[in-house]
């Protein structure tokens, strides 16, 4: 099963306003990271966020955890045009193998 | 600028011929991952190496999927022969774990 489910699916909202977009996941973790993705193009990293962590900020990001609720949140302050894009929680299962489980994403449309 | 690359950005074939995907991970990188990303299924990890030699090929179809590295600088990913499900977009990604994964443009493979 899916480690990490994102919530909404789907978030369209006008520049400047404030984004956010949760994450859950299922098992015990090492880390969380937060991806960006561009239509048609990789996976970028944004963030990470160790379990002994509980927020964390880099720019106009904004990432929270909750290890005994088991989720995530990703707040994207003042947004802007340029981040629509879809963006992914990703966990690694407390495993130091490096490897991640994806969820399925938020799309995020900022309207100009 | 260290970057993952991937060939081909485009494929398209016909159903029952053989496709060969290769990735040029970042030089130093230890780790690398194969990913499958569909609309339906979201982001799966197929395979992923570490110092060339595989760790995990569990998310891949055995019996048509392989996944090398036959050196440090090349890891393929073969589907012999090739159905209409497999067209997807196909990332490979690599790390130093566990820091962040940095992906490739991807792969899109259409198997009519």
């Amino acid at each position: 099963s899916q480690q990490g489910e994102e919530d909404p699916q789907a978030l369209s909202i006008q520049e400047g306003e404030n984004a956010t977009m949760n994450c859950s996941y299922k098992t015990s973790i090492n880390n969380l990271q937060w991806y960006r993705q561009n239509s048609g193009r990789g996976l970028v990293h944004l963030i990470l966020i160790r379990s002994n962590e509980r927020e964390k900020h880099s720019g106009r990001l904004r990432v929270t955890l909750d290890t005994s609720e088991k989720s995530s949140s990703l707040l994207i302050t003042a947004s802007r045009a340029a981040d629509t894009a879809s963006y992914f929680c990703a966990t690694d299962g407390s495993s130091n193998t490096g490897k991640l489980i994806f969820g399925q994403g938020t799309t995020l449309q900022v309207k100009p | 600028d260290a970057r993952v690359t991937q060939t081909p950005r485009h494929k398209v074939t016909e159903m029952g011929q053989e496709v060969t995907m290769r990735c040029q991970p970042i030089l130093g990188h230890n780790t690398v991952f194969w990913y499958r990303q569909t609309m339906m299924q979201g982001l799966e990890l197929l395979a992923y190496f570490r110092n060339r030699a595989p760790l995990d090929d569990s998310g891949m179809p055995k019996d048509r999927f392989s996944a090398e590295m036959p050196d440090a600088t090349l890891a393929t990913l073969k589907i012999q022969p090739s159905e209409p499900r497999d067209s997807a977009v196909y990332f490979c990604a690599s790390a130093v774990p566990p820091g962040e994964l940095f992906f490739g443009e991807g792969s899109r493979l259409t198997v009519l």
